[in-house]
């Protein structure tokens, strides 16, 4: 089974700290993405990635920045964490056509982060 | 900008009856998912219908695209307590970015 664990289950931070997000998948997928979570608006993309050190910006990147070093892994920074980047943050995979069970994404089980 | 809208918002049903939610969106799309969130826990993959199938059956589920209406339902039928949780659905482009609805809540009771 595809596993996507993500670092913290829930984190409070103050605002003005610099918050980071892990992701790990292990199934060798190409592509990552982190999204968040808000009552009433379903999922919102934040930043995806398609290979090492490469970077999308998704539909609201504001605030936020990421990084990917190695294929398994990607985060997702706060530089300077404020109040409404208080969510629910999800991070995902995506196996490639002919990666078999292409186009699903697999979901880690969320970080609920609350900024003071 | 929200791709995909869930209808409706909320869904209350009694075990054993039929559970329908369905799903609009506005661009052209690769495919169409659905997912269930349970509360407060992460997104778990359901089914997936390409864009040139009509029908798909996975279990007690069942989904329907029509391209022509841009719009997707999903079936659940003989519902569970266990079913309880928000369904998503999410439309996907050629980069395998999602674009997700806000969800329809459902609540079986026993």
């Amino acid at each position: 089974d595809v596993k996507v664990t993500q670092s913290s289950r829930y984190l409070v931070k103050r605002t003005g700290e610099k918050v980071f997000l892990e992701c790990v998948q292990d199934m060798d997928h190409e592509n990552m993405f982190w999204y968040r979570q808000d009552p009433g608006l379903g999922l919102r993309l934040i930043y995806f990635s398609y290979d090492v050190k490469m970077k999308e910006k998704g539909d609201i990147p504001e605030g936020y920045s990421v990084s990917r070093e190695k294929k398994e892994r990607f985060s997702l920074i706060l530089e300077s964490a404020s109040t409404n980047q208080t969510s629910m943050y999800l991070c995902a995979s995506i196996a490639l056509p002919g990666q078999g069970s292409a186009e699903t994404q697999y979901f880690g089980p969320g970080t609920r982060l609350l900024v003071l | 900008s929200q791709q995909g809208e869930e209808d409706p918002q909320a869904l209350s049903i009694q075990e054993g009856e039929n559970a329908t939610m369905n799903c609009s969106y506005k661009t052209s799309i690769n495919n169409l998912q659905w997912y269930r969130q349970n509360s407060g826990r992460g997104l778990v993959h359901l089914i997936l219908i390409r864009s040139n199938e009509r029908e798909k059956h996975s279990g007690r589920l069942r989904v329907t695209l029509d391209t022509s209406k841009k719009s997707s339902s999903l079936l659940i039928t003989a519902s569970r307590a266990a079913d309880t949780a928000s369904y998503f659905c999410a439309t996907t482009d050629s980069w395998g970015k999602l674009q997700f609805g806000a969800g329809t809540q459902v609540v079986v009771t026993p």
